[in-house]
């Protein structure tokens, strides 16, 4: 079945440092990939919808400029998260469609466990 | 896409069938149900989705009414590993809608 990687599952770094998250899809490709942000507690919220060769597509509240999408290949996107601060700690997790099944579903990475210190 | 209500929690037996409800009250014609599960800590899990028909796979079944307001999940032979938070989703299942919009769950707990 389809796999979605994501690298690191976690990171601790210090505030107003930038830290930059790995989502791959291993054996299919994906011209969309979708961002969620995941506070302790709470349900998954997307962020953006990552788009291989444009831009990025934000929900409505979420800074472009601090979570920066680059969909630079079919199999990866990468999200950073620029000058972050404790309120960005969060869980981070992406998925995406394998467009090989007739289904409509996706598939999620594990996750990256964000703490800025 | 239509609003999902959920209970947000219940309890089940290991060994007995959780059944796990959801209304839907708003869906439209060409609106599917899915199922996702997320695991502690973990990214969530497809489950199982329909569009009218009952649908069955080796890890559940869905049971949707005939008027389609309302369905319920199924796990056959609960065990400590279905321990998660259920997420019924209402969506559009034509290419090009492929994002998922979450609501909060049922935080099911498989007691031994």
């Amino acid at each position: 079945g389809a796999v979605v990687s994501q690298h690191p599952s976690w990171v601790i770094c210090k505030s107003g440092t930038s830290v930059k998250i790995e989502c791959r899809s291993l054996d299919f490709q994906a011209t969309t990939m979708f961002w969620y942000r995941q506070f302790p507690k709470q349900s998954l919220m997307l962020m953006a919808t990552s788009n291989e060769g444009s831009k990025a597509t934000y929900e409505q509240g979420v800074e472009k400029d601090k979570f920066l999408i680059n969909h630079a290949s079919l199999t990866l996107s990468t999200l950073t998260v620029t000058s972050a601060h404790p309120e960005d700690s969060s869980f981070y997790i992406c998925s995406a469609r394998d467009m090989r099944s007739g289904a409509n579903v996706l598939t999620f990475g594990a996750g990256s466990r964000l703490t800025v210190l | 896409d239509a609003k999902t209500t959920q209970p947000p929690s219940m309890d089940c037996a290991e060994g007995r069938a959780a059944n796990l409800p959801c209304n839907h009250s708003t869906i439209s014609g060409n609106e599917y149900v899915y199922w996702y599960r997320q695991i502690h800590s973990q990214g969530p899990q497809y489950i199982i989705h329909g569009l009218k028909n009952n649908e069955t796979n080796e890890m559940a079944s869905l049971i949707i009414t005939e008027d389609r307001k309302s369905s319920t999940l199924i796990l056959p032979h609960a065990t400590l590993r279905d321990t998660a938070v259920y997420y019924c989703i209402v969506r559009d299942s034509n290419f090009g809608n492929e994002k998922l919009t979450f609501g909060t769950g049922t935080r099911l707990t498989i007691i031994p």
